[in-house]
């Protein structure tokens, strides 16, 4: 079965501080896709990033980066600097076994606030 | 482009009565999803179109809901004889279908309330 794991349900830091958002993920696909969506207060879910599994280079975009690791089935996520406007719930979400459709597993999300 | 756009935003109902949701998405994008997101929950899927073709349903989708995209375009997602457990927003997304099938656009979504 696949799944995929936030167990931080709600984190709260003070505004430029560094956090790390977990994720934890099972498939046993061999070529599948990882993403992060933030979903702030208005509702709309925003992308952010998609990995595929034969790439595991870290990736840094600004504030923003993502640490993929295979071995641990992980694909954590860590802003930096955190700012106010940080504030949203993260999802974390693997692609289905039909790796190139928009059928996604989505993970709990965990809840960021960001106080100034 | 105006991304992808989800009517009512809010609907209120009472158990049994049915509700319909519209979903506009991007216009270039030839494939539609339906989610659903409960309370401090991930969305979870529940269909996709291909233009007008319907390719997977989740079994989340009771007999009560019914999805259609009759030109490939927008597309309706009804719930018949509503019930509590129904409540939810139900959130509608769009992408290619090739390449980056899977980067999904999310409308705003549509919260259901049923009383």
């Amino acid at each position: 079965a696949q799944k995929v794991t936030q167990a931080q349900t709600e984190i709260s830091v003070v505004e430029k501080e560094d956090v790390t958002l977990d994720c934890v993920y099972e498939t046993r696909d061999t070529t599948y896709y990882l993403f992060w969506y933030k979903q702030p207060p208005s509702g709309e879910l925003v992308f952010l990033i998609r990995r595929n599994s034969f790439d595991e280079q870290n990736e840094i975009s600004g504030r923003y980066s993502w640490n993929f690791q295979k071995s641990t089935s992980s694909f954590n996520f860590t802003i930096t600097a955190s700012q106010v406007v940080d504030s949203a719930v993260y999802f974390c979400a693997l692609s289905g076994t039909s790796s190139n459709t928009g059928k996604l597993i989505f993970g709990q999300g965990t809840t960021l606030q960001v106080k100034p | 482009d105006t991304g992808v756009s989800q009517n009512p935003r809010h609907k209120i109902t009472k158990r049994g009565q049915n509700v319909t949701f519209r979903c506009d998405p991007i216009s270039e994008h030839n494939r539609l999803y339906w989610y659903r997101q409960t309370l401090g929950q991930g969305p979870e899927f529940l269909t996709y179109f291909q233009n007008e073709a319907q390719l997977e349903k989740s079994r989340l989708l009771s007999d009560r809901f019914s999805a259609e995209r009759p030109k490939g375009s927008f597309s309706t997602l009804e719930i018949q004889r509503t019930e509590q457990g129904d409540s939810a927003m139900y959130l509608c997304a769009s992408s290619h279908s090739s390449p980056g099938a899977n980067v999904l656009t999310f409308g705003a979504g549509s919260r259901l309330t049923v009383l």
